[in-house]
This record gives C-alpha cells, sequence and structure tokens, in this order.
C-alpha cells in the first residue's frame, strides 16, 4: 500500500549524476517526500526529505515539483558504493510505507 | 560506536519453537521500531513504541509480542514459529519529542530468521 510509483531499475555510470525518479500523484498537503536506501542486506539508510522546496544535503539532492506529485532524487557523482535499492516514501506521521523501490547501479 | 544493534545476527530454528530477538539503542531516541523484510524484499512496518508505549500496531499474528523495558529497548518475542515468519526483521529508532512524528529513522543490521 505504498503511495509512491518508482522505476524497478536504474545503471549509472561510476562519476556521472543519477537522477531517481518517483511519482507520487496522491500526495496529500501534509505529507513530507522522504528518501531512503538499503545497501544489500544492510538496514535502509535515512538520505533526505522535504515538503515542498528543493532539498540539498551532503549525500543528495531532491528536487520537488511546483504540484508536488513527483519527485527527483539526485546523487551528483555516483560511486560504485552508491549502488543500492532506493526507496521513496511519503508521510505524514511516524509509520513509513516502503515501497519496491528503484534498484540503482552504479557501472564503472 | 553501534548506534542500533541488534541480536542474534541469525536465527535458524525449527517450527514451533518460541524466540526472541533484542534490540537496543543508544542514540537517545525515544520511539524504536519493528520491520520485516520478506524474501521479496518488502519492508513492512510491524509495530513502533514511543517512550516505552505502543502507538503503531499493524495486522501481525499476535504470535508476535513486543516488549519495551525501557526506552532503549525493544524485544520481539515469537511464540510457535511458522515457516512463513522467515525474513529479516529490522529494527529502528527515532526522536520524536513533543511532535507527530520523526525525520529519520536509523536502522539496525538486521536479523534474519529462518524457521526451518
Amino acid at each position: 500500500d505504498a503511495k509512491t510509483t518508482q522505476p524497478p531499475s536504474m545503471d549509472c555510470a561510476e562519476g556521472r549524476a543519477a537522477n531517481l525518479p518517483c511519482n507520487h500523484s496522491t500526495i496529500s498537503g501534509n505529507e513530507y517526500v522522504y528518501w531512503y536506501r538499503q545497501i544489500h542486506s544492510q538496514g535502509p539508510q535515512y538520505i533526505i526529505h522535504g515538503l515542498k522546496n528543493n532539498e540539498t544535503n551532503e549525500m543528495a539532492s531532491l528536487i520537488i515539483t511546483e504540484d508536488r506529485k513527483s519527485s527527483t532524487l539526485i546523487l551528483p557523482h555516483a560511486t560504485l558504493r552508491d549502488t543500492a535499492v532506493y526507496y521513496c516514501i511519503v508521510r505524514a506521521l511516524n509509520d513509513m510505507r516502503f515501497g519496491a523501490g528503484t534498484r540503482l547501479t552504479v557501472k564503472p | 560506536d553501534t548506534a542500533v544493534s541488534q541480536t542474534p545476527k541469525y536465527l535458524v530454528t525449527q517450527m514451533g519453537n518460541d524466540k526472541s530477538i533484542k534490540c537496543e539503542q543508544n542514540l537517545g531516541h525515544d520511539t524504536m521500531y519493528w520491520y520485516k523484510q520478506d524474501s521479496k524484499k518488502f519492508l513492512k512496518i510491524m509495530f513502533s513504541y514511543n517512550n516505552k508505549e505502543l502507538i503503531i500496531n499493524e495486522t501481525v499474528p499476535n504470535r508476535f509480542s513486543p516488549k519495551s523495558p525501557d526506552k532503549a529497548h525493544l524485544n520481539l518475542h515469537i511464540n510457535s514459529l511458522e515457516l512463513g515468519d522467515s525474513a529479516v526483521y529490522f529494527c529502528a529508532s527515532s526522536y520524536i519529542g513533543g511532535r507527530h512524528y520523526s525525520n529519520e529513522q536509523f536502522f539496525g543490521p538486521g536479523t534474519r530468521l529462518t524457521v526451518l
């Protein structure tokens, strides 16, 4: 019952920007967009979140469209260690609903 | 240094047994969670405790019973284990304070449970 749609897989060349899209057309006004990633079988790792403004931190940038129906996670210079499953989640309260995510493979 | 730790890392047991998984966080957080990740890799929330009080309880068989002796610990006890309980169980923690949600959840390394 995840409220997001992501492509199942993507490839990216090492050193290039990785742009991961997410559709959340039914997002409510009080719901935030969160991104987590899971490397191999480790526990998920928080990346970034936002409400309506674009956000940037040391890991990534988050671009949210003006109508908030979609967003893009940008890893500016992907490395081999960024190979993981990336989850886009929308939530207002504390229960996070993970979807299938996008499996990003960074290739040398 | 470990922020969220779980024990054991691997657990192999027979159907019908009772087992426990332990979780501890040293981040000073007030909220802890249990998630289940099945063979198809879908990650689903099971329980959440805030200040030792149950705040999220998804549709989980009552064979699963979480116990929070204090804010730093959330254990998961499973009775009468079934084959379908085989999965990776992740513990997580966050700080909510007086709000309704937290920004970031920190996850443990997971416990891989195999029921034979």
